[in-house]
């Protein structure tokens, strides 16, 4: 079945850089979009980043654009969030998400879920 | 950025009736050129993380039950659920994926009264 496990997280000073690691199993990686979305403590959902199956195309959100690098290894099954200049603001649960449809050139919905890694941004 | 907003906040439901939450987005999410709606809808239930419920306005994801259905036109959209059940509770998210950045609603919390 499909698994998403979510690593890397914990707690960075600001100012700080962290990177999220999402190993994925259960399904062919290399054909499906991934994406990191991000939960604020008591907030809402706030998606982050899109990576296209084969790492071509990426697309960010405004509040992580020049700070967050999304990437992938096909041959590690792997995902991956670079985060550099991190804010108290950033402070999140970071789940991956695997794409419903593979290869799609839009995203097609979030079909998959890990269940997240903790980040804390403070001084 | 396309603004999704979601109504009402807080909806306390009695098991067994309907319930319905309203989305509606700044922007039409209609596609001309494919014919699609792209509004999803998610849950996330307690302490768990978000799950798909409707993709495309109104397809059920697999194993949703049939008592979930999404409806709407360009800019209004609709969850039902014909008869709530305990295991629905939690917050409902609304989502639209035509255009980056995808956005969210700001979400429904649903709760058995």
């Amino acid at each position: 079945q499909v698994q998403l496990v979510e690593s890397g997280g914990g707690v960075v000073q600001p100012g700080g850089s962290l990177r999220l690691s999402c190993a994925a199993s259960g399904f062919t990686f290399s054909s499906y979009g991934m994406h990191w979305v991000r939960q604020a403590p008591g907030k809402g959902l706030e998606w982050l980043a899109l990576i296209q199956y084969d790492g071509r195309n990426k697309y960010y959100a405004d509040s992580v654009k020049g700070r967050f690098t999304i990437s992938r290894d096909n041959s590690k099954n792997t995902l991956y969030l670079q985060m550099n200049s991190l804010r108290v603001e950033d402070t999140s649960v970071y789940y991956c998400a695997k794409d419903r449809v593979p290869i799609a050139m839009r995203s097609a919905g979030f079909h998959y879920w890990g269940q997240g890694t903790r980040l804390a941004v403070s001084s | 950025d396309i603004v999704m907003t979601q109504t009402p906040l807080s909806l306390p439901v009695t098991p067994g009736e309907p319930a319905s939450i309203s989305c509606r987005s700044s922007q039409s999410l209609f596609d001309s050129d494919t014919g699609n709606i792209y509004l999803d809808w998610y849950l996330q239930k307690p302490g768990r993380s978000p799950q798909l419920l409707i993709y495309t306005l109104s397809y059920r994801a697999s194993g949703v039950p049939d008592r979930f259905s999404g409806s709407g036109s360009g800019t209004d959209f609709t969850l039902k659920i014909s008869r709530v059940e305990a295991e629905d509770v939690g917050v409902y998210y609304c989502m639209q994926r035509i255009e980056f950045p995808l956005t969210f609603g700001g979400g429904t919390k649903v709760e058995i009264k």
